[in-house]
C-alpha cells in the first residue's frame, strides 16, 4: 500500500544533542511537510519542501533544518535539542494545487528530551 | 486572530448517537478548502472528509457529513451512529488558495469520547 513511514517511533535525545528524525513516502508526492505538535495542541508546521524548494515557516527556530535528498525521503534534523522540543513530528505529504489534495500523514515520532 | 476556531475541547456522546463538532473559520480568500483530520491516541492523523469553497454540495463520506454554511464561515462534522472507534481528537484544519502546496492551518481540536 502506499504510504508515508517515520522512523524511527520513538526517539529519546539528551538536551543538546543532534538527532535526526525520517520520512519516506511512497505516494510520489510533490510536496512534503513537517509538522510539530505538542501534547494537546494542534499541529504546527515548521517547514514544507515543494519538489527541492524549501520553505521555511517564519516562526520556525534556526534550531530546525530540512533535507530532501529526492523525492521519496526528507529528513528533520534538530541541532541542539531543548527540552522544549519534546514533542510528537509529523510527516506529511501531499500533491499540489487546488481541489482535494488531502495531506497523508505518516504515523509520527515522538522525541524525548532528557 | 485565529483562522480555525473549535469551540469544543471535549465531548461525550453515546453510542449510536450523531454527534456535530463545531468549526468556524476565517478567511478573505474566495478559494479555500476544509478538512477534518481524526487523530486517534496512536498519534497518527487520518483525512475524514474534505470541502471546497465552491462546492455547492455538502461532502460527504460514509458516516461523516459536513454541515458547510459558507455565510456563517462554520464547516462542523456531522458523525452518524457514533461507535466506540470514533473516540480521538478531531481537527478542523483550513487551506488558503488554490495553488502550491496545501499549507494547513489546523484549529484546537475536539476530543470525541464515545461512550458504551
Amino acid at each position: 500500500d502506499a504510504m508515508v513511514i517515520q522512523n524511527p517511533r520513538y526517539q529519546v535525545t539528551q538536551f543538546g544533542k543532534p538527532v535526526t528524525l525520517s520520512c519516506s513516502q511512497t505516494l510520489n508526492h510533490n510536496v512534503m511537510y513537517w509538522y510539530q505538535q505538542k501534547s494537546s495542541q494542534a499541529p504546527k508546521l515548521l517547514f514544507h519542501y515543494y519538489d527541492k524548494d524549501f520553505n521555511n515557516e517564519a516562526d520556525t527556530p534556526d534550531n530546525f533544518q530540512s533535507r530532501r535528498p529526492n523525492t521519496s525521503f526528507c529528513f528533520l534534523d534538530i541541532r541542539s535539542p531543548g527540552l522544549g522540543d519534546a514533542a510528537m513530528y509529523l510527516c506529511a505529504t501531499s500533491g499540489a494545487g487546488g481541489g482535494r489534495n488531502e495531506q497523508f500523514f505518516g504515523p509520527g515520532t515522538r522525541l524525548t528530551v532528557l | 486572530a485565529q483562522k480555525i476556531t473549535q469551540t469544543q475541547p471535549g465531548m461525550f456522546v453515546q453510542e449510536k448517537e450523531a454527534v456535530t463538532l463545531d468549526c468556524t473559520y476565517d478567511t478573505s480568500d474566495p478559494s479555500y478548502g476544509l478538512f477534518w483530520y481524526k487523530q486517534p491516541s496512536s498519534g497518527e492523523m487520518i483525512f475524514l472528509i474534505y470541502q471546497g469553497s465552491y462546492d455547492q454540495q455538502n461532502a460527504t463520506e460514509g458516516r461523516y457529513s459536513l454541515n458547510f454554511q459558507k455565510a456563517r464561515k462554520s464547516a462542523n462534522l456531522v458523525i452518524s451512529a457514533s461507535q466506540l472507534g470514533d473516540s480521538a481528537m478531531y481537527f478542523c484544519a483550513m487551506r488558503e488558495g488554490a495553488q502550491g502546496a496545501q499549507k494547513l492551518v489546523f484549529g484546537q481540536g475536539t476530543r470525541l469520547t464515545i461512550n458504551p
